[in-house]
């Protein structure tokens, strides 16, 4: 079974860092690119990133950019976000997500909460 | 970026009822490959985004086939022919084609 599973989310205080984890199992993890999804309490959904299969290449949404890193180790199947400089309009779920080539799959995780307070 | 624009974002609907709702992007969606990357999400409370419909038109494993979806170009839509109490929550279009890859502000869906 397709399974992503997130941690590393919590409370942390204005211009503070986190760093996600998403591991990821029952499908070939470095085949695929991956990204990260967000929803503010009672908002909708934003992408914040993405990353192709090696690592090499990375895309940010604008109000992340400079400040979270993407990064994937494919040998422990897991995918990261490094969070740095942490603003209050940051708060949020964090959803790593994964759909395969030509958008063919659709698998998410259950979320981390990012609380910036 | 593609801004995508649902309507109704609203849509209060009776049970066993149909149910559409539209979505127009603000350029076309379709990709250098021929395929238009527009998919359809839904989201209960509490729950993980469930993709419904992917590229445009094709169903995901599961998805019931009271649900369809159509379109081309920048003007989409999806379809519920009767809708049942499970299908409460909240329906995304979602643009795969151009990086920012963007989502419509969703349409909340109740039953009367």
């Amino acid at each position: 079974e397709l399974q992503l599973v997130e941690s590393g989310g919590g409370v942390v205080q204005p211009g503070g860092s986190l760093r996600l984890s998403c591991a990821a199992s029952g499908f070939a993890f470095s085949n695929d690119w991956v990204h990260w999804v967000r929803q503010a309490p009672g908002e909708g959904l934003v992408w914040v990133a993405r990353i192709s299969t090696d690592g090499s290449f990375t895309s940010y949404a604008d109000s992340v950019k400079g400040r979270f890193t993407i990064s994937r180790d494919n040998a422990k199947n897991t995918l990261y976000l490094q969070m740095n400089s942490l603003r209050v309009d940051d708060t949020a779920m964090y959803y790593c997500a994964f759909f395969g080539a030509q958008w063919l799959d659709s698998t998410w995780g259950q979320g981390t909460l990012v609380t910036v307070s | 970026d593609v801004v995508m624009t649902q309507s109704p974002l609203s849509l209060p609907v009776t049970l066993g009822q149909p149910a559409s709702i539209s979505c127009r992007s603000s350029q076309s969606l379709v990709f250098s490959d021929g395929n238009t990357y527009l998919h359809w999400f839904h989201q209960r409370p509490g729950q993980s985004p469930r993709r419904l419909i992917y590229r445009v038109s094709y169903r995901d494993s599961g998805v019931p086939d009271r649900f369809s979806g159509s379109g081309s170009g920048t003007d989409f839509t999806l379809r519920i022919s009767r809708v049942e109490a499970e299908d409460v929550g909240i329906y995304y279009c979602m643009q795969g084609t151009h990086w920012f890859y963007t989502f419509g502000q969703g349409t909340k869906l109740e039953i009367k």
